[in-house]
């Protein structure tokens, strides 16, 4: 059974750091591409970004909104995702999710077939 | 970047009736267009891909379609459970994805 277990959220100051973790488990993790997706309270889904699997150089693209400020990265060998969130603002404030790419080929983003839980970051003074 | 845009932002069925989801792009997508349910205090759960695939589990109720800019997810004969929040999502070039601003599907 595919798992995908977020952690690491939390209330927050302006200005600061925060560090996000999904662990997965179920699947071969290094295969595919994982994406995070923030949902501000009340609001709709905002695509943060994504890394490639290591095949593909594990290199990362995001959204405008981020891009500068977070930083995603992989640990294949602990099965990890991570979202280094830096310079937060209170617009960050969202519930995070960590999602799996459908497909295996771990190249690019498509579509996302499991999702986390999520987990909550606050950005407040 | 590509916009979509889902209509209407709220729509009241009753139970057993059917419904019908609008998704727009701002440009063609051709069919890498995926649609999501979400119900309060829940992820997101795939429910269709490619326009018109259901994914895994997924009740046959559910259908997709649509190419290019223009898209519709249909529900028939609304169960309880079907009442939550609708989202469509693009993934047109693997490099970055944007989802419609979803539909709340509620109960008349």
């Amino acid at each position: 059974e595919v798992q995908l277990v977020e952690s690491g959220g939390g209330l927050v100051q302006p200005g600061r750091s925060l560090r996000l973790s999904c662990t997965a488990s179920g699947f071969s993790f290094g295969d595919y591409a994982m994406s995070w997706v923030r949902q501000a309270p009340g609001k709709g889904l905002e695509w943060v970004g994504f890394i490639r699997s290591k095949t593909y150089g594990g290199t990362a693209e995001y959204a405008a909104s981020v891009k500068g400020r977070f930083t995603i990265s992989r640990d294949d060998s602990k099965s990890i995702a991570y979202l280094q969130m830096n310079s937060l603002e209170t617009e960050d404030t969202a519930v995070y999710y960590c999602t799996r790419d459908f497909s295996s080929s771990g190249s690019g983003i498509t579509f996302l077939d499991y999702w986390g839980q999520g987990t909550l970051v606050t950005v407040s003074s | 970047e590509i916009l979509m845009t889902q209509s209407p932002a709220t729509l009241s069925v009753s139970p057993g009736e059917g419904a019908t989801l609008s998704c727009r792009a701002s440009q063609s997508v051709r069919s890498n267009l995926a649609w999501y349910q979400q119900k309060p205090g829940q992820a997101p759960r795939l429910l269709i891909y490619g326009a018109s695939t259901r994914a895994t589990g997924i009740p046959a109720r559910f259908s997709g379609s649509g190419s290019g800019t223009e898209f519709t997810l249909t529900i028939s004969s609304l169960q309880s459970e079907d009442f939550a929040v609708y989202y469509c999502q693009q993934y047109n070039n693997w490099l970055s994805i944007t989802f419609g601003q979803g539909t709340r599907l509620e109960i008349k």
